[in-house]
């Protein structure tokens, strides 16, 4: 099992619609991170989180340690959010350098 | 541009040649990250530096791979004798290196490594 699961693998959505994509984790962590990842390969930070909520334009993130689990939420969503969505978390006394990815969820909106 | 480079983009080689990829962080950033990514998988942490000094190496770094930054600037990532399985996007990221998890990982666009 890994230790970092994303949901779903892969998502269409309208034009407009509201997006969640969830990031469950089995490891105790000291931050996580929302990624976005356009094809072709360059990955883009969009949030670091460790507790809390945060919000960015249309793009909000939550986290909730107890359970284990954070959601990256796109309000009105637009065609050019199509993009892999990377879930990635530093463990509790782990190395800084060492991040643990989830697989990604592919996002495609459709105009 | 002052974002993460990487040189080059694409590189394909034939089994068994050696192949060295370069990256150059953000100027004013001392930890510098390695990681690799097979199609349809998240990345996977190779290795990083903070200055100079390697500070961690995965496992799945074999005796095949060796990295360096000699000056705490740019790095280099070689491949010797590579293997149809090093066909992969090599991805670089940088960061100021501050402490207490809130350290934010700038990303290079990669290097897509092909071997035939």
């Amino acid at each position: 099992k890994n230790e970092v699961e994303q949901s779903p693998q892969n998502l269409t959505a309208q034009e407009g619609e509201f997006i969640t994509i969830n990031c469950s984790y089995s490891v105790g962590i000291s931050a996580l991170h929302w990624l976005q990842q356009h094809p072709g390969g360059g990955i883009v930070s969009l949030f670091m989180l460790s507790s809390g909520k945060k919000k960015h334009g249309r793009l909000i993130a939550t986290i909730n340690i107890q359970e284990k689990h954070s959601s990256l939420h796109i309000t009105a969503s637009h065609p050019r959010d199509s993009a892999v969505y990377i879930c990635a978390v530093r463990l509790v006394g782990g190395s800084q350098g060492n991040l643990i990815f989830g697989k990604g969820t592919k996002l495609s909106v459709k105009p | 541009d002052t974002g993460v480079s990487q040189d080059p983009r694409h590189k394909i080689t034939k089994r068994g040649q050696n192949v060295t990829f370069r990256c150059d962080p953000i100027s004013e950033h001392n930890r510098l990250y390695w990681y690799r990514q097979t199609l349809g998988q998240g990345p996977e942490f190779l290795t990083y530096f903070q200055n100079e000094a390697q500070l961690e190496k995965s496992r799945l770094l074999s005796d095949r791979f060796s990295a360096e930054r000699p000056k705490g600037s740019f790095s280099t990532l070689e491949i010797q004798r590579t293997e149809q399985g090093d066909s992969a996007m090599y991805l670089c990221a940088s960061s100021k290196g501050t402490s207490g998890g809130t350290d934010t990982q700038y990303f290079g666009p990669g290097t897509r490594l092909t071997v035939l």
